[in-house]
């Protein structure tokens, strides 16, 4: 089954301790991307990646970095977490070539004390 | 700067009636359209799309109407059934661009009342 899966889906954590969400896909996607899910502000892209060893900053990178090593995996690591990055977070992926039509996880919803 | 705007938060729709959900946009590059749909604990899923060469695109219960002159687009799901009932965001690119980036809106809550 072609599938995007995100660990954890939901975390409690305290600011400044460094963790890592981690998201892999199946369908052999080039395109990896970050997304976060606020009230009111929707969906806003945090992190890119067009292929391996690829990434680039979408529209909120502040506080977050990443890393595609393996065309399968892009982690996105909070070094030092703070209350604002309490959100609902989405990894995507998507086949070059193709329509646009994103494939998300299902989800990690962080909160930091 | 929103550039893909959702400016109706939510719209309670009764079963089989039409539900229509709005959309404008600010960046004349945009030129490919998008629908996502997500369920409560789910990711997003993508609906229905629509390219600026046309006017309209049907899927089943699902039609998508793009107006360039007026940089807006609509959903309209007839008949709306209570599974319908879900968080719509629209999302727009500039198709093929070098960053695949979709721009979302802020999402509308649909409710299908029984």
């Amino acid at each position: 089954e072609a599938q995007v899966t995100q660990n954890p889906r939901y975390l409690i954590t305290v600011t400044g301790k460094k963790l890592t969400v981690t998201c892999s896909q199946n369908m052999n996607h080039e395109y990896m991307s970050w997304y976060r899910q606020d009230p009111g502000l929707g969906l806003r892209q945090i992190y890119y990646s067009m292929n391996v060893e690829v990434t680039d900053k979408g529209d909120v990178p502040e506080g977050y970095k990443v890393s595609r090593k393996e065309k399968r995996n892009f982690p996105l690591i909070l070094e030092s977490p703070s209350p604002n990055q309490t959100s609902l977070y989405f990894c995507a992926s998507l086949g070059l070539g193709t329509t646009g039509e994103l494939f998300f996880g299902e989800g990690s919803r962080l909160t930091v004390l | 700067d929103q550039q893909v705007k959702q400016n109706s938060p939510s719209l309670s729709v009764q079963e089989g009636r039409i539900s229509i959900l709005n959309c404008d946009y600010t960046n004349s590059m945009f030129d490919y359209f998008l629908w996502y749909k997500k369920y409560p604990a789910e990711g997003p899923t993508f609906l229905i799309s629509i390219s600026s060469i046309k006017d309209k695109n049907e899927d089943g219960r699902f039609t998508v109407f793009l107006n360039k002159s007026a940089k807006h687009l609509s959903l309209h799901i007839v008949p709306s059934q209570p599974g319908d009932s879900a968080v719509y965001f629209c999302a727009a690119s500039v198709y093929g661009g070098a960053t695949n980036k979709l721009i979302f809106g802020t999402g509308t809550l649909l409710a299908v009342q029984p």
